[in-house]
């Protein structure tokens, strides 16, 4: 089954223990993606890849540190987790460039950082 | 820079009446346009896009969207709700030759059996 795999689903943290959220998808996409979503503002991009050792900023870059080692995983790294990072995050992924391709979506990460 | 505009919060509307979820953009160039439904507890999913040609594109599960350039607007149609279209929706726009995709803030719809 074609699947974007985001792990873990749900985490309470505290403030400065680093973290690392794992994305995985298997249907050979080049293009991978970050969203935080929070009430009333929606999905903001954080990253993005476009393939293997290429990354570029979203929308909200800060605090977030992405990889792209190998084609299939896209981790999303909180060096030092601050309560403002409390959010829902969802990965995603596209095949191409990504540029006019339907994204297909994990079913989120719910992260709370105390 | 990009962005979305989905006016309204929540949309409610009885069950076999016609849906509407609006949705403007903003964008320089000419934009790639998406909508999206998330369930609860789930990820988004694709329902349809506009890359360009017909301006009415059709989706999944009988919705549909219109898209207007001169109104910078692709709003979202459906003929007859369903109970089970009760869900968050969101638009987006990502210009062409831009790498970064931007959503709206959602709207929930409601459908009253």
């Amino acid at each position: 089954e074609a699947q974007v795999t985001q792990n873990p689903r749900y985490l309470i943290t505290v403030t400065g223990k680093k973290l690392t959220v794992t994305c995985s998808q298997n249907m050979n996409h080049e293009y991978m993606s970050w969203y935080r979503q929070d009430p009333g503002l929606g999905l903001r991009q954080i990253y993005y890849s476009m393939n293997v050792e290429v990354t570029d900023k979203g929308d909200v870059p800060e605090g977030y540190k992405v990889s792209r080692k190998e084609k299939r995983n896209f981790p999303l790294i909180l060096e030092s987790p601050s309560p403002n990072q409390t959010s829902l995050y969802f990965c995603a992924s596209s095949t191409g460039t990504g540029t006019n391709q339907p994204q297909h979506f994990g079913d989120g990460t719910r992260l709370s950082i105390l | 820079a990009q962005s979305v505009a989905q006016p309204e919060d929540q949309v409610n509307v009885a069950e076999g009446n016609p849906l509407t979820v609006k949705c403007t953009y903003s964008v320089s160039g000419n934009p790639y346009l998406f909508w999206y439904v998330q369930y609860p507890n789930r990820g988004l999913q694709f329902l349809l896009k506009y890359i360009t040609g017909d301006n009415l594109v059709k989706g999944s599960y009988g919705f549909e969207a219109e898209f207007n350039k001169s109104q910078t607007s692709f709003h979202l149609k459906k003929p007859s709700a369903l109970v089970s279209d009760s869900a968050l929706y969101f638009c987006a726009v990502r210009p062409y030759g831009n790498n970064r995709l931007a959503f709206g803030k959602g709207n929930q719809v409601v459908v009253i059996p």
